[in-house]
């Protein structure tokens, strides 16, 4: 199975600062077909995952664009252009390349 | 407005069975792929099953094969997993997700309690 290390596993931020999360990917996630499958989650306190980036690098329809992905073959970065209250709680990658389907462990972003 | 709404969880005896189901609604069902993801208390997330559009591929992730199964009523836009043989490791909330190729929409998920 594709192991996904994320980085760092806890984070604390300020409102308005600029932070980035790792995710390190044990094999390469570009798929024979040209895309590369690797997705960023949410999941905030008591709520379920929500999609806030597929595909490395394009956002979902209504996440505020302070998200960013980057990144290819098995490393990969997700960037918060100034953090906000709401962007509390804990962050996943994804891989849908290979199968099975894999998260990473989660990075927990804290609010100071 | 796409909704996946979980039920049938509960606490269940180890060994036993138990059936979960998931009713989807403001989406065309039966174009999409669907998932079940689970997670254990305080843990992260792990991929349980996927069925295609039609129901005539699935997948399991091998410590549910042979004991779990994923099925779909397209004509009434619901998504199941039946569960054998239920192991104490299963205990965690299901969630059901639509699977185009990521997981987009995740139902608010059901508990599952395995214990005697």
């Amino acid at each position: 199975d594709v192991v996904l290390t994320q980085t760092p596993p806890t984070l604390s931020a300020t409102i308005g600062q600029s932070v980035s999360i790792s995710c390190r990917s044990s094999q390469s996630l570009l798929d024979s077909d040209g895309d590369t499958y690797l997705n960023w989650l949410l999941q905030r306190p008591g709520q379920s995952p929500q999609l806030l980036i597929y595909s490395v690098s394009n956002l979902e329809s209504g996440v505020p664009n302070r998200f960013s992905g980057s990144g290819s073959e098995t490393d990969f970065t997700l960037k918060i252009s100034g953090v906000e209250a709401e962007d509390l709680g804990v962050y996943y990658c994804m891989q849908a390349t290979h199968a099975p389907l894999t998260f990473g462990s989660g990075t927990k972003l804290e609010i100071k | 407005e796409v909704q996946l709404v979980e039920s049938g969880g509960g606490l269940v005896q180890p060994g036993r069975s138990m059936k979960l189901s998931c009713a989807a609604s403001g989406f065309t069902f039966s174009n999409y792929g669907m998932a079940w993801v689970r997670q254990a208390p305080t843990k992260g997330l792990e991929w349980v099953a996927t069925i295609s559009y039609d129901g005539s591929s699935t997948y399991y992730r091998d410590s549910v094969k042979g004991r779990f199964t994923i099925s779909r009523d397209n004509a009434k836009s619901t998504l199941y997993l039946q569960m054998n043989s239920l192991r104490s490791e299963d205990t965690a909330t299901y969630y059901c997700t639509r699977e185009p190729g990521y997981l987009d929409y995740w139902g608010q998920g059901v508990m599952v309690t395995v214990s005697s």
